[in-house]
Formats: structure tokens, C-alpha cells, sequence
């Protein structure tokens, strides 16, 4: 019940396109969902986040959608560049646990 | 200077060294987290610190031993690995309060290597 699933495990896009990643959860206790980026040699980076209270959030090029009832949630990055080139991993936590989880990370491909 | 500066980069170490991972985070924080990532696999959470008081220890065997001595230090001291051991070690931090808390900020990792 703890488990974050996300998918797909890696996804080429074409520069201009947009790149979306998909998560799942069970725990409904979950009530907040950040989406980091990692670079190769880097530590993960906070992206963007949303809390359940809201169905989309926007920031730029990156949109998270958040499905509520289908307990789902999407990173969607428009008009997707070569340096959006990274791993992204979703993940969540409720108010009263101490540990992130973690999805296992989506590597993307931005072709030139 | 980053937030959260993890020192070294990289470790190669054999099965029966001792050594010892550094991190210290400049953000404030209360919280610090030592997290496992191996390749194809979520994070792994190994241990918290919350207050420089240990929280959190996710089954984590006994060859790794984390130390806090304030809000801004924290150490994984690592003796008599094993291969599968290796990975990039992350060390976090977020300021954690009784009504929210803030996300997550990562250090570069320390990329260890068990030979």
C-alpha cells in the first residue's frame, strides 16, 4: 500500500513534443505528490508539487494532473526540449509519516 | 555553495575498509535523510533524523551506522561492506514542523563502489 507505480520506465520524445509520465497510488493517507528531476551525476531536484485539493498545477513548460478518485497522478513537460534530458520520479507522503515514496523513475530521452 | 553538499564524490572502498560519508545542508532544516539508489529501483530510505534525534531505521543492516551531531552534520559510517552495497548515497534534508512539512533537498550523492 505503500508502493508508488510509474511509468513508463523510459520514453524518447522529439524536441517540441510532449513527454508525459504517469504515476499510481493506493494510500489514500497520501496528501502531497512532488515530481523531482535528476540529472546523470546529480541529486534528485524538486520540480514541481501538488496537493489533492487542486486537479492541475502549472509551471511553465511542466503541468502536473491529478486524478483524484482514480487515485493517479501525470507529469506533463510541453514542448519538451534536449535538456529537459533527465530521470523524473514522482512521489508522496502523507502529513504524518516521515518517509517519501518514491516511484522507480522514468528516464527521458529529448532527440534534438 | 549548495544547499546540501555531500562529501566525497566518489568512494571505492573494499570489503574490509572502514570509511565514512559526510553531509552537511546549509538550508536550516530540521531533518536530515540518508537515502540508497541503486540503479533500476526506487529510493530507498535508510535512515531519518528528526531534531538530531533518529526516527527512522528501515531495516538497515548493522554494517551501516549513521551519526547526527547537529542539525547540519550528518555522517553514514560504513564498515565491512558488501558488493551490493554499491550504489549512490543521498543525503537529504526538509524542515519538518507538527503541521507540514517542506520537500525534500538532495545533495549530489556519494557514489560508492564495493570491490
Amino acid at each position: 500500500q505503500q508502493q508508488v507505480k510509474q511509468s513508463p520506465q523510459s520514453l524518447i520524445v522529439q524536441k517540441g513534443g510532449i513527454s508525459i509520465i504517469n504515476c499510481a497510488y493506493e494510500n489514500t493517507a497520501f496528501d502531497y505528490f512532488p515530481w523531482y528531476q535528476q540529472f546523470p551525476g546529480k541529486g534528485p531536484a524538486l520540480l514541481i508539487a501538488i496537493r489533492p485539493d487542486v486537479s492541475e498545477k502549472k509551471e511553465g513548460r511542466f503541468t502536473i494532473s491529478f486524478n483524484k478518485s482514480a487515485k493517479q497522478f501525470s507529469l506533463h513537460i510541453m514542448d519538451s526540449q534536449p535538456g529537459d534530458s533527465a530521470t523524473y520520479f514522482c512521489a508522496a507522503i502523507d502529513n504524518y509519516g516521515q518517509n517519501f515514496v518514491f516511484g522507480p523513475g522514468t528516464r527521458l530521452s529529448v532527440l534534438p | 555553495e549548495t544547499g546540501v553538499t555531500q562529501t566525497p564524490r566518489h568512494l571505492v572502498m573494499g570489503m574490509t575498509n572502514k570509511k565514512s560519508l559526510k553531509c552537511e545542508q546549509h538550508l536550516g532544516h530540521n531533518a536530515m535523510y540518508w537515502y540508497k539508489q541503486s540503479a533500476k529501483k526506487p529510493l530507498e530510505l535508510m535512515f531519518v533524523y528528526n531534531f538530531k534525534e533518529q526516527t527512522e531505521n528501515n531495516s538497515v543492516p548493522s554494517r551501516f551506522s549513521p551519526e547526527c551531531p547537529n542539525s547540519s552534520h550528518l555522517f553514514l559510517h560504513l564498515h565491512t561492506l558488501q558488493p551490493e552495497d554499491s550504489a549512490l548515497y543521498l543525503c537529504a534534508s526538509s524542515q519538518v514542523s507538527e503541521v507540514t512539512r517542506s520537500p525534500l533537498h538532495f545533495g549530489n550523492g556519494t557514489r560508492l563502489t564495493v570491490t
